[in-house]
């Protein structure tokens, strides 16, 4: 079935380490998405990728990093610059930009910092 | 600043009934407006996209409305069940990447 795989669902990270995120889809969408969820906040954009070799920072990008090398994966790395990375991170796709396009979410990872 | 409140923060309702929530938006320019259904732990799902142009879009036992004007949207849960104890996100767009997203509204069904 056609959809959004993220991985690890759970991940504990110590303090100092980097961390990436893995995120796949098979749904042939040109457009892919991180966003950061805290509880009471809505979600909040870090980086988004419209076309493979080319991506652009969110409203919360300090801290992480991102590549697009193939179509299909949006990885996204937490690193030790996050002073809170304590969130659940989820990753999208859309066939077009998401004003337009339907929005399809993956399951979820949820990074917790010891 | 775009926002998008929503009301209210949680809700506890018996099984059978039914609820109504509320989601305000100041967001301009306005391009279209989506309902999700997060469960726990999971990723949204979409249940309602509406553009300017539409009032009302049913999804089963889900019905939205929208008041362009008064920049307004009701998510309407007829005879509620046990599955519909979730978390529902009212989302916003402005026609771009930049979506506007609610921080959501908590309904628990109990039997």
């Amino acid at each position: 079935d056609g959809g959004i795989t993220q991985s690890p669902k759970y991940l504990f990270r110590k303090e100092g380490q980097n961390v990436t995120l893995s995120c796949e889809q098979n749904l042939n969408h040109d457009a892919m998405y991180w966003y950061r969820q805290d509880p009471g906040q809505g979600l909040r954009l870090i980086y988004y990728s419209q076309i493979v070799n080319d991506f652009q920072k969110g409203d919360i990008a300090e801290g992480y990093s991102v590549s697009r090398e193939k179509k299909e994966s949006f990885p996204l790395t937490v690193t030790s610059a996050q002073k809170n990375p304590t969130a659940f991170y989820l990753c999208a796709s859309s066939i077009g930009r998401t004003g337009t396009g339907e929005l399809f979410f993956g399951e979820g990872s949820r990074l917790t910092v010891l | 600043k775009n926002q998008v409140e929503q009301s209210p923060q949680s809700l506890i309702i018996l099984e059978g009934k039914n609820c109504t929530l509320q989601c305000n938006y100041t967001v301009s320019p306005f391009s279209n407006l989506r309902w999700y259904k997060q469960d726990t732990g999971r990723g949204p799902v979409s249940l309602t996209i509406m553009t300017f142009s539409e009032n009302t879009k049913s999804n089963g036992r889900y019905t939205a409305t929208l008041d362009a004007d008064t920049k307004q949207s009701s998510l309407h849960i007829t005879a509620s069940q046990l599955s519909d104890s979730a978390s529902y996100i009212c989302v916003v767009s402005p026609n771009d990447y930049k979506l506007s997203f609610g921080a959501g509204t908590t309904v628990t069904v109990r039997a």
